[in-house]
């Protein structure tokens, strides 16, 4: 089962705005990341936070988290034609010595120009 | 470097037929994750590896087998396809140890479809 829940499914908005995608998990976590998706490719790494951290910035990112509450949010500031894509958080935790990460179904990301 | 790579594309199968997925990293990493991805969804881990000739099942590994006899490659196998396992099926590595080497690279995907 997928443990992040992504919120909302898909997102609409005008060039320029801000942009913000939330992630629910449901048991404990070594960290939690963000991944982009266009259409058609691999998923590229946006970010990671640990899970001993509260707010993480990248560029025009920035990534919260609140594990009392299990929760992230992914704000993405002044959009752009090019942010246009899907956004999956993924949590990690660890597995026989590995990393796994679980992932949401993702948010898709429509910027307007 | 060409970072992770995948082989082929795209495949059409038929019901029963069989085939190899192969994934390629040229990062020297230890650790190697074969997902797939079904429409409107997150990926779901099939396998992984966690150094060369260790394999260990994932969240959905009925109907595969997999093989890491180089460290650099990561070999998919479907026995006899079924049509259920139509997705996109995508490949990532990364590197021991924590802190940003806990990030996954990910290859471009290999879509499939069974008929």
């Amino acid at each position: 089962s997928q443990q992040g829940e992504e919120d909302p499914q898909a997102l609409s908005i005008q060039e320029g705005e801000n942009a913000t995608m939330n992630c629910s998990y449901k048991t404990s976590i070594n960290n939690l990341q963000w991944y982009r998706q266009n259409s058609g490719r691999g998923l590229v790494h946006l970010i990671l936070i640990r899970s001993n951290e509260r707010e993480k910035h990248s560029g025009r990112l920035r990534v919260t988290l609140d594990t009392s509450k299990k929760s992230s949010s992914l704000l993405i500031t002044a959009s752009r034609a090019a942010d246009t894509a899907s956004y999956f958080c993924a949590t990690g935790s660890p597995i026989q010595g590995a990393q796994k990460l679980v992932f949401g179904q993702g948010t898709r990301l429509t910027i307007n120009p | 470097n060409a970072g992770v790579t995948q082989t082929p594309k795209f495949r059409v199968l038929k019901t029963g037929q069989s085939m190899t997925l192969l994934c390629a990293q040229d990062m020297n990493h230890e650790y190697m994750y074969w997902y797939r991805q079904d429409p409107g969804m997150g990926l779901r881990l099939i396998h992984y590896s966690v150094g060369e000739g260790t394999t260990a099942k994932g969240e959905v590994p009925d109907g595969y087998n997999v093989s890491r006899l180089k460290k650099q490659n990561f070999l998919l196998g479907l026995e006899s396809a079924a049509p259920s396992q139509t997705s996109v099926y995508f490949c990532a590595s990364r590197p021991t140890g924590g802190g940003a080497s806990e990030t996954q690279y990910f290859g471009p995907g290999t879509r499939l479809l069974v008929l």
